[in-house]
């Protein structure tokens, strides 16, 4: 069966520092990937998301970027790290090229001090 | 463009009630749908999904949705809500013209189960 890893589950970060949240599937290849934040109230956002190794497509603009070194692992980033960053970071993984649902994992809790 | 509402924020029900969440989309195609939960602190569970056909969908937990084209809704259902169910709902609409993947979420529903 298919699993995604996603860590670390919190992170306290000061303002200015760099970034790194990685996730990784399991039991599958060559899945599509996504990055989504969530912020209180608001709902998910879609920030990044990936049908290929090294492709990438951003949503929104934004202090952040993503990688796909991989296939099976998306790695979240940022140089610099804003008080807007904080939130609730979600990779999920979905089927390439069907209408399947995404599979989330268990999330990131960054707060940016 | 793509767009979901979810017209409450937040609802309260007494425990063995029923339930009804709301979702509206805005879609020109034929959309595929979905119910995810979420419970503090966790990821999103995926509750049911319709991508075509009966439009009276069947999910985990005893949950069920109505797809209403006329209505553009797909609004989430369940006859005795139990104080497990107590969590955040999320509708998602995604193209079924791509083969991206991408859902756009709504806003969410908080529901609060009274004893």
């Amino acid at each position: 069966s298919q699993t995604i890893h996603q860590w670390p589950a919190t992170l306290v970060q000061p303002v200015g520092s760099p970034l790194s949240l990685e996730c990784t599937v399991e039991g599958t290849s060559n899945p599509n990937l996504y990055w989504y934040r969530q912020a209180a109230g608001r709902g998910l956002q879609l920030l990044f998301y990936s049908v290929g190794i090294g492709q990438i497509s951003s949503e929104v603009p934004q202090n952040l970027s993503a990688s796909r070194p991989q296939d099976r692992q998306f790695i979240l980033s940022s140089k610099k790290l804003l008080l807007s960053d904080s939130g609730f970071y979600l990779c999920a993984w979905s089927v390439y090229g069907l209408r399947s649902p995404l599979h989330f994992g268990n999330g990131t809790r960054l707060t940016v001090t | 463009a793509q767009s979901v509402t979810q017209p409450d924020i937040h609802i309260t029900v007494s425990e063995g009630a029923s339930l009804e969440l709301r979702c509206n989309y805005s879609y020109g195609a034929t959309p595929y749908l979905f119910w995810y939960v979420q419970s503090p602190g966790q990821g999103l569970q995926l509750l049911l999904k319709y991508f075509s056909g009966d439009t009276l969908v069947q999910g985990i937990k005893g949950f069920e949705a109505e797809f209403k084209r006329s209505q553009s809704s797909f609004n989430l259902r369940k006859p005795s809500v139990h104080w497990s169910d107590a969590a955040e709902y999320f509708c998602a609409v995604g193209d079924g013209s791509s083969n991206t993947g991408k859902l756009i979420f709504g806003q969410g529903t908080t529901l609060q189960v009274k004893p």
